[in-house]
């Protein structure tokens, strides 16, 4: 695809629901991290892949947040019993290489995935 | 103290005047930085890049970089009212690759 997708782009959930988020990246990008943007903030990281490898999820808030990216590609976020303080946009971003001077660091992010726990 | 600091603003600036926009971090070994620009209800969109010390330009923006300081700026020329948006300063943990960013400045262009 053109750019990174993300779905749904809303999502209202009851609370102790649990939920899914889906990302996917750009096509042959390496890197692919998830944040939180709560609202007025700036993003959050929670956990980042490098192809289906999970090399730092120490953003995740508890472990009701879970992530897995299985063949490198697409990358699923899950929320489980969701709470309202988990309420917040949820941005997926993809690079082609991991970040680092000197290298193509762009990190594109997508549109987000707009998470309200009621 | 947060690693990546800016003024949430929101910062005024009339049109075609020099928007000024600040950011500090904590981190010395910090190599890279980015400024990605919001629009309300959309995602984060990388508009500069700095790696060295001093000034990069890129048409109407210029990144300014003092890593003694451990401060990095950027400045909008000739504002336009298209530049209303919150700017973001972004740091990359350099070896676990996640960016830390500040609380966005968010700058309105007044026609």
């Amino acid at each position: 695809g053109a750019g990174v997708s993300q779905s749904p782009r809303y999502k209202v959930a009851k609370r102790g629901q649990d939920v899914a988020l889906r990302c996917d990246p750009i096509s042959g990008h390496v890197s692919l991290f998830w944040y939180q943007q709560a609202l007025g903030q700036g993003p959050e990281f929670l956990t980042y892949f490098q192809n289906e490898a999970q090399l730092d999820k120490s953003g995740l808030p508890s472990d009701r947040f879970f992530a897995e990216r299985p063949e490198g590609s697409v990358s699923t976020l899950k929320i489980q019993r969701t709470q309202q303080e988990d309420s917040a946009v949820y941005l997926c971003a993809s690079s082609l290489q991991p970040t680092g001077v000197g290298v193509n660091t762009e990190a594109f992010f997508g549109q987000g995935t707009r998470l309200t726990v009621v | 103290q947060k690693e990546v600091e800016q003024n949430s603003g929101p910062l005024s600036v009339p049109e075609g005047a020099i928007a000024s926009l600040n950011c500090t971090y904590s981190d010395r070994g910090s190599q890279s930085f980015f400024w990605y620009r919001q629009y309300s209800g959309k995602s984060p969109e990388l508009i500069m890049s700095i790696y060295s010390n001093g000034d990069k330009e890129d048409g109407r923006f210029t990144a300014q970089l003092n890593k003694a300081s451990q401060y990095v700026s950027l400045l909008i020329r000739d504002s336009q009212p298209s530049d209303s948006a919150t700017y973001l300063c972004a740091v990359p943990n350099f070896g676990n690759e996640k960016l830390t960013f500040g609380t966005g400045t968010r700058l309105t262009i007044i026609p």
